[in-house]
């Protein structure tokens, strides 16, 4: 099993770009999120799903949109980027959606760069 | 004032040494508490898991919660350079509705000095 994987690696935009950071994930899992990490911030949920054609918002939605039409996929959507969006991106998937039984799996995490 | 805190570090202990890594939380809804290991440029991954107040202990790995004074804590006994990595803590909290909310802190930078 490749497990979560998350493509690209790095990526550098420009203000105003759009761009599709992607995540798959090869477990089966009904679960999956995005989250975002910055210095001193720690890891932020920006939106998660619990199965194929549910979404809902986390913590940090502004800015980002998210669909969910297979189980194994889960992109994540920067319609205008802006320098506030410089980070890096985790995807994150578990069995299902109750986070004391199921132990979430991360992926290897996307550098994005919004010059 | 952020709900969970911890030192950022960076920590650096010679090898062999027993590593003490630290978080505190202001909510006293929190019940499940994590320890996340991050190496660098990689995702997170799941190191130990604990529910009640005491010690858990997995291997060279020691987890501690004290409800009480809201602190948890890691030790890591005979530290390897392998064990250089950020570790971040990780509590749930369940809320009067059955929602769970995952709070991280942001992450204690570890190096294993050989």
């Amino acid at each position: 099993n490749a497990g979560v994987t998350q493509t690209p690696k790095f990526q550098v935009l420009k203000t105003g770009q759009s761009m599709t950071l992607q995540c798959a994930q090869d477990m089966n899992h009904e679960y999956m999120s995005w989250y975002r990490q910055d210095p001193g911030m720690g890891l932020r949920l920006i939106h998660y799903s619990v199965g194929a054609g549910i979404t809902d918002q986390g913590e940090v939605p502004n800015g980002y949109n998210v669909s969910r039409s297979t189980t194994e996929d889960f992109p994540l959507r920067l319609l205008s980027a802006a320098p506030s969006q410089t980070s890096v991106y985790f995807c994150a998937s578990s069995y299902s959606g109750t986070l004391i039984y199921n132990e979430q799996f991360f992926g290897p995490g996307t550098r994005l760069t919004v010059l | 004032q952020k709900e969970v805190e911890q030192d950022p570090g960076p920590l650096s202990v010679p090898e062999g040494a027993i590593v003490s890594l630290n978080c505190t939380y202001s909510n006293s809804a929190f019940q499940y508490f994590m320890w996340y290991r991050q190496y660098s440029r990689k995702g997170p991954e799941l190191l130990m898991y604990t529910y009640s107040s005491g010690n858990k202990e997995d291997g060279r790995f020691t987890a501690q919660v004290d409800k009480s004074s809201k602190y948890i804590s890691l030790f890591i006994r005979d530290s390897q350079p392998s064990d250089s990595a950020t570790y971040l803590c990780a509590m749930i909290l369940i809320s009067n509705f059955g929602n769970e909310k995952l709070t991280f802190g942001t992450g204690t930078r570890l190096t294993i000095i050989p």
